[in-house]
Formats: C-alpha cells, sequence, structure tokens
C-alpha cells in the first residue's frame, strides 16, 4: 500500500522562526491533507491540496504530485504552532480512508 | 455548528469491562468514520460508514471492536471485552457526500487497566 513518510520527526524553533514540514508519498494521489494536533490532541485540517500552493495566513502548503512531496510552510512561528502535524493521503480511491504520516512534533519556544 | 461530538472524553476501565464510546456527527454528513491514534502505530482508521451503512470495517482490530450507526446522527463504537492493548485516543470524523476535508471531534481517550 502506499506510504507516507513526514520529516523531520521532530523540530524545534524559536519564536518568530520560520520552518519548513515535508511529506513524501510513495504513489501518485488526488488528495493530500494536512492536519494540526494541538497540544491537547485536537485534530485541525489545515489545507485540502492535492496539487499547487494554498495560503492561509502564516501558513501555506505546496504540493508537487508529480514528485510525490508535499511542503507545509509556517512563517513567524508562534508558541500556539505548537503541536504536532500531519499529512495524509486516501488509502485507494476512499477519500474518507486516510493514511496518515507519523508527523512532524514541532514546538515553539517563547 | 457544534462540529463533531464525542463522549466520553476520558475513560479509565478495567480490563474485561465492556467500553462504548459515542458520536454526534456533524449534522448533513454522510460519512463517519472512527480512528484510533496510539504511539505506536500512529492514525489508523477502524471502520466508515456511509449513510448509516458500514463500507469499510477492514480496520476493526478484532471481534471484540464493533461500531453501529443506527442513524444519521449518531454512532458508537464498542469494545467488549476490553483489553490494556486498547487503550488508546478514539477519534471519530466526518464530512458531506462530495467534500475532500474530514472533521474530527476531540476524541475519547480509554484507558483499560
Amino acid at each position: 500500500g502506499i506510504q507516507v513518510e513526514q520529516s523531520p520527526p521532530d523540530l524545534i524553533l524559536q519564536e518568530g522562526a520560520n520552518s519548513t514540514l515535508r511529506c513524501n508519498f510513495s504513489d501518485s494521489v488526488n488528495n493530500l491533507q494536512w492536519f494540526h494536533q494541538n497540544p491537547w490532541g485536537q485534530l485541525i485540517n489545515l489545507f485540502y491540496i492535492p496539487s499547487g500552493t494554498k495560503q492561509n495566513g502564516r501558513l501555506s502548503a505546496t504540493t508537487v504530485a508529480t514528485e510525490r512531496y508535499s511542503l507545509l510552510y509556517i512563517s513567524s512561528s508562534q508558541t500556539t504552532d505548537s503541536g504536532v502535524y500531519f499529512c495524509a493521503v486516501p488509502r485507494g480511491g476512499s477519500q474518507g480512508n486516510l493514511i496518515f504520516g507519523k508527523g512532524t512534533k514541532l514546538s515553539v519556544k517563547p | 455548528d457544534a462540529g463533531v461530538i464525542q463522549s466520553p472524553r476520558h475513560e479509565v476501565t478495567e480490563m474485561g469491562q465492556e467500553v462504548t464510546l459515542r458520536c454526534k456527527p456533524i449534522s448533513g454528513h454522510d460519512y463517519l468514520f472512527w480512528y484510533r491514534q496510539t504511539m505506536m502505530r500512529g492514525l489508523e482508521l477502524l471502520i466508515y460508514f456511509n449513510n448509516n451503512v458500514p463500507i469499510d470495517d477492514s480496520g476493526m482490530p478484532e471481534d471484540r471492536f464493533s461500531a453501529k450507526m443506527p442513524n444519521a446522527s449518531f454512532s458508537t463504537l464498542k469494545i467488549q471485552p476490553s483489553e490494556p492493548r486498547d487503550s488508546a485516543v478514539y477519534f471519530c470524523a466526518s464530512r458531506a457526500a462530495g467534500a475532500n476535508v474530514l472533521t474530527f471531534g476531540a476524541g475519547s481517550r480509554l484507558t483499560v487497566l
């Protein structure tokens, strides 16, 4: 089945710094989503981005489907950005049967 | 919109006891998913429903697990009997037909002693 790998596994930033998180996937996909799991465990969808680039405030994401990777950019990081960032792709044709990567744990220090 | 509602938020039980987790999806969402999150296995899909009908239960670990969706606004995930290895956070998620984005509930943290 499709494999999803995220890097780095852990990231520590000083508040205000920028960062790039990466997600590689082993097969072509028509759906890729980025989620943020906050320190209280809540999973929040950040982006649905099967291809191209999207921006939402200080966050942006780019997916290059032909090269099977996606990047999540966080600019001017804040302590509230801390948590785990997951990318997820569908298994087969099911849009809901998402396969999650192991995540990148981000800690932003004040 | 109150989002996806799960209960209980925390459950501590003893091995062998029955556990029932509950989920109310977002009104109008046709798909409902149960995920489990553990340190070892990460987030994995257990089962999902479309219009109250189970579509794929291949992720359900064993017969001790069962899930039902008696109507469009309610689903349960039951573990009987529970074992310590079932300790995890169980998430429910829903989405509308034709939509791509899942909305997750806050999760139910289960601890089996």
